[in-house]
């Protein structure tokens, strides 16, 4: 059973517009969410993260959101430019109350493709 | 370049055969991963080592071993490889066990015929 899920494998928006990707997760306990980035042929690249106490964060065209009541966060990357093409992950984890944490849970990716 | 080195970038095995994957960083980084990503499918860890000396299973152990040499090796290596290994593998290394800015290496893309 997949606890995070990203239900569009793919997104095709045009250069200068927003892109918007999703993600759904089921496990209540996950408290801290991150997007991945990834290129063909390269490893995934830590892209931005956002806490369970937070419901937003920024970070220059990249914002994440945070809707902790229907379990969905979103990443919008505003405005999209070529260089974003690429697979995104969405991935959570939780963070126990001695301060350790657990690893890490992924989506399956969406594809997004920006066209000029 | 620093980071994340895998070896080999590709590999093709017959079913039974059996091979190491091998991953070397060097930043120094405390705690490594073996990931694998299968088409269509998010990342699933197979095994870690928080720190020289220790390894543990991940949520897809199972016909794997794993061997964290020293600090900057951790390997991968598949006793007699099946049609269900063939996956791409990432390797992965972070300062502090589970830091989410981990840095990954370029993935080795394993066939099994």
């Amino acid at each position: 059973d997949q606890q995070v899920k990203q239900n569009s494998p793919s997104l095709s928006v045009q250069e200068g517009r927003i892109s918007i990707l999703n993600c759904d997760y089921t496990n209540s306990m996950f408290d801290y969410f991150l997007w991945y980035k990834k290129y063909p042929a390269e490893g995934p690249t830590f892209l931005i993260s956002i806490s369970s106490i937070k419901d937003k964060n920024e970070d220059g065209r990249f914002t994440v959101f945070l809707n902790k009541s229907a379990k969905h966060l979103s990443l919008h990357i505003v405005p999209s430019q070529p260089g974003d093409s690429a697979v995104y992950f969405c991935a959570a984890s939780y963070i126990y109350s001695g301060g350790g944490a657990d690893g890490l849970t992924f989506g399956k990716g969406t594809h997004l493709i920006i066209q000029p | 370049n620093a980071g994340v080195t895998q070896t080999p970038k590709f590999q093709v095995l017959k079913t039974g055969q059996s091979m190491t994957l091998q991953c070397a960083q060097d930043m120094n980084h405390n705690s490594m991963y073996w990931y694998r990503q299968d088409p269509g499918m998010g990342l699933r860890l197979i095994y870690y080592s928080a720190s020289e000396g220790t390894t543990d299973k991940g949520e897809v152990p199972n016909g794997y071993n794993v061997s964290r040499l020293n600090k900057r090796e951790f390997s991968l290596r598949l006793e007699s490889a099946a049609p269900s290994q063939t996956s791409v593998y990432f390797c992965a290394s972070s300062e502090q066990l589970w830091a989410w800015t981990s840095t990954f290496g370029s993935g080795t893309r394993l066939t099994v015929v």
